[in-house]
């Protein structure tokens, strides 16, 4: 079973501008989460969707957002980009969405916002 | 709300010892934890968890991890570290209910010839 995959694997951006993260779950997943992982904060939760509802969203500016489409693919959008969301962009499937279900992450998405 | 704490940011071990990296969490009730490892530019494989039962975990790759409620303690164990297990290594506390996870913030161990 292919795992999760995500697209671009690196990206290069300009402060201001804004783009799109692409994450394809494992076949039969239907919840997505999205983290962030830099040096200085480490690896920080941004949100979870599930049936293409978001259901939990961590402490972030809302300039970051997301959404997940009925094949349970999910994006993410970040909006007028800052140096400080240089980062990898995790994203990670689980079965139901259920706390103790397993998440399985993809390779990440490496912004630079220059 | 739940944290975890990694106190070891960096271990060095020679290939062939025994391995223990430290993990302390704060969570009210039974916490869900989970250790995974990150290679060097790719994301993260999860190497053991812990729902409830019995607290000592078997893993992949020849680790485990003992869940000590009375310290409030995760450790992941190997007995003898490979070349290849040079990564960083992450626990991580979910809480009931939700599917977000908390993380440390990672210990990279470094294996000696």
């Amino acid at each position: 079973k292919a795992g999760v995959t995500q697209t671009p694997r690196y990206l290069i951006k300009t402060r201001g501008q804004q783009v799109t993260l692409s994450c394809s779950p494992i076949s039969g997943h239907r919840s997505v989460s999205w983290y962030q992982q830099t040096p200085g904060q480490g690896l920080q939760f941004l949100f979870e969707y599930f049936s293409e509802t978001q259901r939990n969203k961590g402490n972030f500016p809302g300039r970051f957002s997301g959404r997940q489409f009925s094949n349970s693919r999910s994006e993410m959008n970040v909006s007028t980009l800052e140096l400080g969301d240089s980062a990898l962009y995790l994203c990670a499937s689980s079965l139901a969405g259920g706390s103790a279900d397993t998440q399985y992450f993809g390779p990440g998405t490496r912004l630079t916002v220059l | 709300a739940q944290s975890v704490t990694q106190p070891d940011i960096h271990i060095t071990v020679s290939e062939g010892a025994s391995l223990e990296l430290r993990c302390n969490y704060s969570y009210g009730a039974t916490p869900y934890l989970f250790w995974y490892v990150q290679s060097p530019g790719q994301g993260l494989q999860l190497l053991l968890k812990y729902f409830s039962g019995d607290t000592l975990v078997q893993g992949i790759k020849g680790f485990e991890a003992e869940f000590k409620r009375s310290q409030s303690s995760f450790n992941l164990r190997k007995p003898s570290v490979h070349w290849s297990d040079a990564a960083e290594y992450f626990c991580a506390v979910g809480a009931t209910g939700f599917q977000k996870l908390v993380f440390g913030t990672g210990t990279r161990l470094l294996v000696s010839p």
